[in-house]
């Protein structure tokens, strides 16, 4: 079945700089690749997906982008504030068409 | 508007007792989902119902029972529990299975089997 890698899987930067998540996949056959954010007691949220005719989305701060070729995507936060401390996780469509997650990142943002 | 809905926030079993766990969606939404959460390995599917009516396996399907009584209803049963499945557990739901669509959590709930 479908192997999702994220890393890293803890991550600490200042206020005010960048933060970069990585994820692969082993399917290849897969179109769809979805970011959920998960605060401190809650459950995920969509905060940005892509899907595999393009290789790049924004959305403000934040932009996914995908490599299908080397089977790779990433989440960049750009301008990092506190409240973008979460755990982050990345997710890719598999066969069934259900979501299989990364193992998620934890990203902590210093004031 | 509550979205996705899950009772009971946390709770405390001991090995062999069985428990429902319950989730409720008031967005119309087709598709229900239950995952469970552990330390370093993301979410992994326990079982899905694509529509009203369906149910099939997931991921992690053993221990596991689910009922989808309604549209709005989807339950998770633990006809015997064990120590293993301590985990947070999140319903989701989404208009449609598959087909891209964007899945819905709920707040979760925290289980501590003994």
């Amino acid at each position: 079945g479908e192997n999702v890698e994220q890393h890293p899987s803890t991550l600490s930067v200042q206020e005010g700089d960048s933060a970069v998540i990585k994820c692969t996949y082993s399917d290849s056959a897969s179109n769809y690749f979805p970011w959920y954010k998960q605060e401190l007691g809650k459950g995920p949220q969509l905060i940005i997906d892509i899907r595999s005719n393009v290789g790049e989305k924004k959305d403000q701060r934040i932009a996914v982008t995908l490599n299908k070729t080397a089977k790779h995507f990433s989440l960049h936060i750009t301008e990092t504030q506190p409240e973008d401390s979460a755990v982050y996780f990345c997710a890719v469509n598999n066969a069934g068409n259900m979501l299989t997650f990364g193992g998620g990142t934890r990203l902590m943002v210093k004031p | 508007n509550a979205g996705v809905t899950q009772t009971p926030k946390f709770q405390v079993l001991k090995t062999g007792q069985s428990m429902t766990l319950q989730c409720a969606q008031d967005m119309n939404h087709n598709s229900m989902y239950w995952y469970r959460q552990d330390p370093g390995m993301g979410l992994r599917l326990i079982y899905y119902s694509a529509s009203e009516g369906t149910t099939d396996k997931g991921e992690v399907p053993n221990g596991y029972n689910v009922s989808r009584l309604n549209k709005r209803e989807f339950s998770l049963r633990l006809e015997s529990a064990a120590p293993s499945q301590t985990s947070v557990y999140f319903c989701a739901s989404s208009w449609t299975s598959g087909l891209q669509e964007t899945q819905y959590f709920g707040p979760g709930t925290r289980l501590l089997v003994l």
